[in-house]
Protein backbone atom coordinates (compact mmCIF):
# COMPACT_ATOMS: atom_id res chain seq x y z
CA UNK A 1 0.00 0.00 0.00
CA UNK A 2 1.09 3.73 -0.66
CA UNK A 3 0.33 6.96 1.44
CA UNK A 4 1.11 10.32 0.11
CA UNK A 5 1.51 13.55 2.33
CA UNK A 6 1.27 16.95 0.87
CA UNK A 7 3.07 19.43 4.14
CA UNK A 8 1.40 22.46 3.40
CA UNK A 9 -2.48 22.84 2.68
CA UNK A 10 -2.30 26.27 1.59
CA UNK A 11 0.89 28.25 -0.06
CA UNK A 12 0.24 32.21 -0.80
CA UNK A 13 2.79 33.48 -2.78
CA UNK A 14 2.93 37.03 -4.57
CA UNK A 15 3.09 37.00 -8.38
CA UNK A 16 6.42 36.37 -10.74
CA UNK A 17 7.24 34.61 -7.09
CA UNK A 18 8.99 31.64 -7.25
CA UNK A 19 7.17 28.20 -5.32
CA UNK A 20 7.61 24.64 -4.00
CA UNK A 21 4.86 22.31 -3.21
CA UNK A 22 6.20 19.56 -1.06
CA UNK A 23 5.15 15.83 -1.72
CA UNK A 24 6.20 13.29 0.22
CA UNK A 25 5.39 9.44 -0.44
CA UNK A 26 5.62 6.13 1.17
CA UNK A 27 5.12 2.80 -0.24
CA UNK A 28 6.97 -0.84 0.37
CA UNK A 29 6.94 -1.26 -3.45
CA UNK A 30 8.70 0.85 -6.19
CA UNK A 31 6.35 3.86 -7.47
CA UNK A 32 5.10 6.08 -9.97
CA UNK A 33 4.70 9.21 -8.79
CA UNK A 34 2.60 12.53 -10.21
CA UNK A 35 1.53 15.88 -9.94
CA UNK A 36 -2.28 16.85 -11.04
CA UNK A 37 -3.82 20.44 -10.85
CA UNK A 38 -7.69 21.05 -9.95
CA UNK A 39 -9.06 24.48 -11.47
CA UNK A 40 -12.64 25.38 -9.06
CA UNK A 41 -15.25 23.29 -10.40
CA UNK A 42 -13.41 21.55 -12.85
CA UNK A 43 -11.56 17.53 -13.21
CA UNK A 44 -8.09 16.97 -12.76
CA UNK A 45 -5.36 17.89 -15.23
CA UNK A 46 -2.10 16.10 -15.06
CA UNK A 47 1.02 18.42 -14.51
CA UNK A 48 3.43 16.16 -14.65
CA UNK A 49 4.84 12.55 -13.75
CA UNK A 50 7.72 10.45 -12.99
CA UNK A 51 8.10 6.61 -14.08
CA UNK A 52 11.80 6.32 -14.47
CA UNK A 53 15.34 8.00 -15.62
CA UNK A 54 16.17 11.56 -14.96
CA UNK A 55 14.75 12.53 -11.47
CA UNK A 56 14.15 16.38 -12.68
CA UNK A 57 10.87 15.72 -14.45
CA UNK A 58 9.56 18.61 -16.50
CA UNK A 59 5.88 19.42 -16.81
CA UNK A 60 3.01 21.82 -18.47
CA UNK A 61 2.82 25.51 -17.77
CA UNK A 62 6.30 25.54 -16.66
CA UNK A 63 6.47 23.16 -13.82
CA UNK A 64 8.93 20.72 -13.06
CA UNK A 65 9.04 18.48 -9.84
CA UNK A 66 11.93 16.43 -8.35
CA UNK A 67 12.24 12.66 -7.51
CA UNK A 68 14.05 11.75 -4.57
CA UNK A 69 14.27 8.43 -3.52
CA UNK A 70 16.21 8.82 -0.50
CA UNK A 71 14.26 10.98 1.11
CA UNK A 72 10.88 9.70 -0.73
CA UNK A 73 9.54 13.61 -1.86
CA UNK A 74 8.59 14.71 -5.16
CA UNK A 75 8.24 18.17 -4.45
CA UNK A 76 6.51 20.97 -7.38
CA UNK A 77 8.66 23.68 -8.14
CA UNK A 78 8.10 26.92 -10.48
CA UNK A 79 10.50 29.69 -10.48
CA UNK A 80 7.96 32.48 -11.28
CA UNK A 81 4.12 32.11 -10.62
CA UNK A 82 1.82 33.55 -12.21
CA UNK A 83 -2.35 34.42 -11.10
CA UNK A 84 -3.59 31.57 -12.95
CA UNK A 85 -1.37 29.05 -11.20
CA UNK A 86 -4.40 29.51 -8.38
CA UNK A 87 -5.68 26.15 -8.27
CA UNK A 88 -5.52 23.22 -5.67
CA UNK A 89 -2.43 20.73 -6.47
CA UNK A 90 -2.52 17.39 -6.07
CA UNK A 91 0.70 14.51 -5.89
CA UNK A 92 -0.49 11.44 -6.35
CA UNK A 93 1.20 7.80 -6.32
CA UNK A 94 0.50 4.26 -8.08
CA UNK A 95 2.39 1.45 -7.04
CA UNK A 96 4.65 -0.30 -10.08
CA UNK A 97 3.33 -3.37 -9.45
CA UNK A 98 -0.08 -2.37 -8.63
CA UNK A 99 -3.25 -3.01 -10.99
CA UNK A 100 -4.81 -0.68 -13.48
CA UNK A 101 -2.88 2.56 -12.97
CA UNK A 102 -4.92 2.89 -9.16
CA UNK A 103 -3.75 6.27 -7.69
CA UNK A 104 -3.00 7.39 -4.54
CA UNK A 105 -3.48 11.15 -3.63
CA UNK A 106 -2.30 13.62 -0.58
CA UNK A 107 -5.05 15.84 0.42
CA UNK A 108 -3.90 18.81 -1.53
CA UNK A 109 -1.96 21.89 -1.46
CA UNK A 110 -4.42 24.97 -2.25
CA UNK A 111 -2.06 27.22 -4.27
CA UNK A 112 -3.05 31.13 -4.07
CA UNK A 113 -1.32 33.32 -6.05
CA UNK A 114 -1.89 37.17 -5.18
CA UNK A 115 -0.93 40.16 -7.28
CA UNK B 1 -12.38 14.16 -28.93
CA UNK B 2 -14.47 15.62 -25.95
CA UNK B 3 -12.58 14.73 -23.06
CA UNK B 4 -14.27 12.44 -20.27
CA UNK B 5 -17.83 13.47 -20.13
CA UNK B 6 -19.43 12.73 -16.41
CA UNK B 7 -23.45 13.69 -15.72
CA UNK B 8 -25.47 15.27 -14.49
CA UNK B 9 -22.90 17.87 -12.70
CA UNK B 10 -24.64 18.20 -9.59
CA UNK B 11 -27.36 16.09 -8.01
CA UNK B 12 -29.31 17.74 -4.75
CA UNK B 13 -31.16 13.72 -3.14
CA UNK B 14 -33.26 13.25 -0.13
CA UNK B 15 -31.08 11.34 2.39
CA UNK B 16 -32.91 7.58 1.65
CA UNK B 17 -33.08 8.04 -1.78
CA UNK B 18 -30.89 5.89 -5.13
CA UNK B 19 -29.08 8.58 -7.32
CA UNK B 20 -27.57 6.99 -10.68
CA UNK B 21 -24.04 8.57 -11.93
CA UNK B 22 -22.95 7.84 -15.45
CA UNK B 23 -19.62 8.40 -17.33
CA UNK B 24 -19.10 8.88 -20.77
CA UNK B 25 -14.82 8.05 -21.31
CA UNK B 26 -12.88 9.01 -24.38
CA UNK B 27 -13.40 6.79 -26.98
CA UNK B 28 -11.55 3.89 -27.43
CA UNK B 29 -10.00 4.36 -23.52
CA UNK B 30 -10.31 0.40 -21.91
CA UNK B 31 -9.87 1.32 -18.73
CA UNK B 32 -12.25 3.28 -16.69
CA UNK B 33 -12.01 4.30 -12.87
CA UNK B 34 -14.29 6.21 -10.10
CA UNK B 35 -13.02 8.25 -7.10
CA UNK B 36 -14.22 10.16 -4.74
CA UNK B 37 -13.55 13.63 -3.59
CA UNK B 38 -14.74 15.28 -0.56
CA UNK B 39 -14.25 18.35 0.60
CA UNK B 40 -10.60 19.41 1.51
CA UNK B 41 -9.21 15.97 0.45
CA UNK B 42 -7.84 14.42 -2.60
CA UNK B 43 -9.46 11.87 -4.49
CA UNK B 44 -9.75 8.06 -3.04
CA UNK B 45 -10.13 5.55 -5.22
CA UNK B 46 -13.46 3.74 -5.36
CA UNK B 47 -13.60 0.86 -8.14
CA UNK B 48 -11.58 0.36 -11.60
CA UNK B 49 -13.23 -1.23 -14.79
CA UNK B 50 -10.86 -2.92 -17.95
CA UNK B 51 -13.02 -3.13 -20.26
CA UNK B 52 -16.55 -4.31 -19.17
CA UNK B 53 -14.79 -6.03 -16.16
CA UNK B 54 -14.49 -5.13 -12.74
CA UNK B 55 -11.54 -5.57 -11.69
CA UNK B 56 -11.20 -3.86 -8.23
CA UNK B 57 -12.91 -2.15 -5.55
CA UNK B 58 -12.29 -0.09 -2.85
CA UNK B 59 -13.21 -1.64 0.52
CA UNK B 60 -14.62 2.69 0.68
CA UNK B 61 -17.11 0.93 -1.90
CA UNK B 62 -19.86 -0.12 0.61
CA UNK B 63 -22.80 -2.77 -0.53
CA UNK B 64 -25.30 0.34 -1.13
CA UNK B 65 -22.64 1.25 -3.93
CA UNK B 66 -22.40 -0.70 -7.42
CA UNK B 67 -20.50 0.64 -10.43
CA UNK B 68 -21.28 -1.21 -13.90
CA UNK B 69 -19.43 -0.98 -17.32
CA UNK B 70 -22.04 -2.94 -19.64
CA UNK B 71 -20.44 -2.76 -23.17
CA UNK B 72 -17.06 -1.75 -22.36
CA UNK B 73 -17.55 1.95 -23.40
CA UNK B 74 -19.92 4.55 -20.73
CA UNK B 75 -20.19 2.99 -17.16
CA UNK B 76 -22.90 4.26 -14.26
CA UNK B 77 -22.38 4.16 -10.77
CA UNK B 78 -25.30 3.85 -8.56
CA UNK B 79 -26.11 4.43 -4.88
CA UNK B 80 -28.49 3.10 -2.60
CA UNK B 81 -30.68 3.94 0.05
CA UNK B 82 -28.22 7.07 -0.09
CA UNK B 83 -26.57 8.73 3.41
CA UNK B 84 -25.48 12.39 4.07
CA UNK B 85 -22.13 11.20 4.29
CA UNK B 86 -22.30 10.00 0.61
CA UNK B 87 -22.18 13.73 -0.06
CA UNK B 88 -19.14 14.47 -2.23
CA UNK B 89 -18.03 14.75 -5.73
CA UNK B 90 -17.49 11.37 -7.58
CA UNK B 91 -15.11 11.99 -10.38
CA UNK B 92 -14.66 9.54 -13.67
CA UNK B 93 -11.02 9.18 -15.20
CA UNK B 94 -10.13 7.09 -18.02
CA UNK B 95 -7.27 5.60 -19.65
CA UNK B 96 -5.82 3.64 -22.71
CA UNK B 97 -3.30 0.77 -22.82
CA UNK B 98 -2.54 -1.65 -19.81
CA UNK B 99 0.47 -0.58 -18.54
CA UNK B 100 0.31 0.96 -14.88
CA UNK B 101 2.29 4.22 -16.48
CA UNK B 102 -0.47 5.26 -18.67
CA UNK B 103 -2.04 8.88 -17.81
CA UNK B 104 -5.38 8.71 -16.23
CA UNK B 105 -7.29 11.87 -18.10
CA UNK B 106 -10.44 12.70 -15.53
CA UNK B 107 -14.23 14.14 -15.45
CA UNK B 108 -15.59 17.26 -14.39
CA UNK B 109 -17.03 15.43 -11.64
CA UNK B 110 -20.78 14.64 -10.19
CA UNK B 111 -21.65 16.61 -7.20
CA UNK B 112 -23.51 14.86 -4.76
CA UNK B 113 -25.44 16.95 -1.90
CA UNK B 114 -27.39 14.60 0.09
CA UNK B 115 -29.95 16.60 2.63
Amino acid sequence: AQSVTQLDSQVPVFEEAPVELRCNYSSSVSVYLFWYVQYPNQGLQLLLKYLSGSTLVKGINGFEAEFNKSQTSFHLRKPSVHISDTAEYFCAVSGVQSSGSRLTFGEGTQLTVNP
Amino acid sequence: DTGVSQNPRHKITKRGQNVTFRCDPISEHNRLYWYRQTLGQGPEFLTYFQNEAQLEKSRLLSDRFSAERPKGSFSTLEIQRTEQGDSAMYLCASSYGTGVSTEAFFGQGTRLTVV
